[in-house]
């Protein structure tokens, strides 16, 4: 199946600084990707949607000045998180969806990057 | 909030016998998901089912989607120690662009 990658797997950082995520599409071009958060033992949150070649589309309480997300090309999208404090602190997943295949397109998931802000 | 819930949100059982997990959601959807995470990793894509399908099967994960209700259900039957995970389900709405919402997930631990 489609693979979806993203780097770095693990940050530390100091608070104050920015981290920027990246998310690939390994083998095939995906127009639309996808940001989650997920705090322990809690469910992904959607973040935002990134697509191609326009301005990203934030859910309803995320910060879009804090979390920039920029979808450059269609195998790429990064997050970053400026001026990251601990409670942004959290385990960060991309998706991308696949539109080669016929009807529902599934998504597929990066393997997230853990984030801790000192 | 659009976010499903689902039910248990903890569930423990013995090696063999079979686990069920429910996930309701609020508004008319395009399809639901179910996806596995082990802890502290990624997501692994089990089932998806179309609006329009009421049960489907792979290998031995049955999933049922009721509308009427706006409710799924996910079985994993015979389960197995490497069965131990979280299970999220998934909806996409109509008109959305795609995006998923997460049900809270349910906890699911098998003893061997």
């Amino acid at each position: 199946g489609a693979v979806v990658s993203q780097h770095p797997s693990r940050v530390i950082c100091k608070s104050g600084t920015s981290v920027k995520i990246e998310c690939r599409s390994l083998d095939f071009q995906a127009t639309t990707m996808f940001w989650y958060r997920q705090f322990p033992k809690q469910s992904l949150m959607l973040m935002a949607t990134s697509n191609e070649g326009s301005k990203a589309t934030y859910e309803q309480g995320v910060e879009k000045d804090k979390f920039l997300i920029n979808h450059a090309s269609l195998t790429l999208s990064t997050l970053t998180v400026t001026s990251a404090h601990p409670e942004d602190s959290s385990f960060y997943i991309c998706s991308a969806r696949d539109p080669r295949a016929g009807g529902p397109e599934t998504q597929y998931f990066g393997p997230g990057t853990r984030l801790l802000v000192l | 909030s659009q976010q499903g819930e689902e039910d248990p949100q903890a569930l423990s059982i013995q090696e063999g016998e079979n686990a069920t997990m429910n996930c309701s959601y609020k508004t008319s959807i395009n399809n639901l998901q179910w996806y596995r995470q082990n802890s502290g990793r990624g997501l692994v894509h089990l089932i998806l089912i179309r609006s329009n399908e009421r049960e489907k099967h792979s290998g031995r994960l049955r999933v049922t989607l009721d509308t009427s209700k706006k409710s799924s259900s996910l079985l994993i039957t015979a389960s197995r120690a490497a069965d131990t995970a979280s299970y999220f389900c998934a909806t996409e709405f109509y008109n959305q662009g795609g995006k998923l919402i997460f049900g809270q997930g349910t906890e699911l631990s098998v003893k061997p």
